[in-house]
């Protein structure tokens, strides 16, 4: 099946930027995904790219695709305490019921 | 409020009992998905159904069954728990346009 690899930790000092990274393994994949997971909650849509683009910025977040090298990022600037949660990458393929695979997630300690 | 509701949030079960986890979504999507998340493995697809009528199994589906009963509910049931099936499992709906709305999340633990 289809893999997508992320590391499991990040320590940032508040207002740096955060930048976390994930590869995945299908290239037939559509749309690409980051969903935040705050402790005791669901997972929340942050932000989403597809495929035929490189880059996508909204606020304080910027997602950058590389398709060549299956790679795919969240920059979050100026990271602040509330953005301490776990943080997924997820790809989605047309056809199938718009399954979604997900990463082993990140998870982001922002320190002070 | 719209989304996704999941019960119970909270379930304690022995090992060998049965029980079915509740999801129901208000947002008129067609597709419903089962999740268990368990640490260092992310999110893995348990059922989905892609439309109301249709289920199909995901990537560890054993010891679990469905119903999409119409198309707010999708259930999942547990006929006979196993202490491997200690976790905790999210309901999701989506359209493709729209990326995916979770519920809340159920926390089991099977003793």
């Amino acid at each position: 099946g289809e893999d997508v690899e992320q590391s499991l930790f990040l320590s940032v000092r508040e207002g740096d930027s955060s930048v976390i990274n994930c590869t995945y393994t299908d290239s037939s994949s559509t749309y690409l995904y980051w969903y935040k997971q705050e402790p005791g909650a669901g997972l929340q849509l942050l932000t989403y790219i597809f495929s035929n683009m490189d880059m996508k910025q909204d606020q304080r977040l910027t997602v950058l695709l590389n398709k060549k090298d299956k790679h795919l990022s969240l920059r979050i600037a100026d990271t602040q305490t509330g953005d301490s949660a776990i943080y997924f990458c997820a790809e989605s393929f047309t056809g199938g019921g718009n399954k979604l695979t997900f990463g082993t997630g990140t998870q982001l300690k922002v320190e002070l | 409020n719209a989304g996704v509701t999941q019960t119970p949030k909270f379930q304690v079960l022995k090992t060998g009992q049965s029980m079915t986890l509740q999801c129901a979504q208000d947002m008129n999507h067609n597709s419903m998905y089962w999740y268990r998340q368990d640490p260092g493995m992310g999110l893995r697809l348990i059922y989905y159904s892609a439309s109301e009528g249709t289920t199909d199994k995901g990537e560890v589906p054993n010891g679990y069954n469905v119903s999409r009963l119409n198309k707010r509910e999708f259930s999942l049931r547990l006929e006979s728990a196993a202490p491997s099936q200690t976790s905790v499992y999210f309901c999701a709906s989506s359209e493709p346009t729209d990326g995916y709305t979770f519920g809340s999340g159920t926390r089991l633990t099977v003793v």
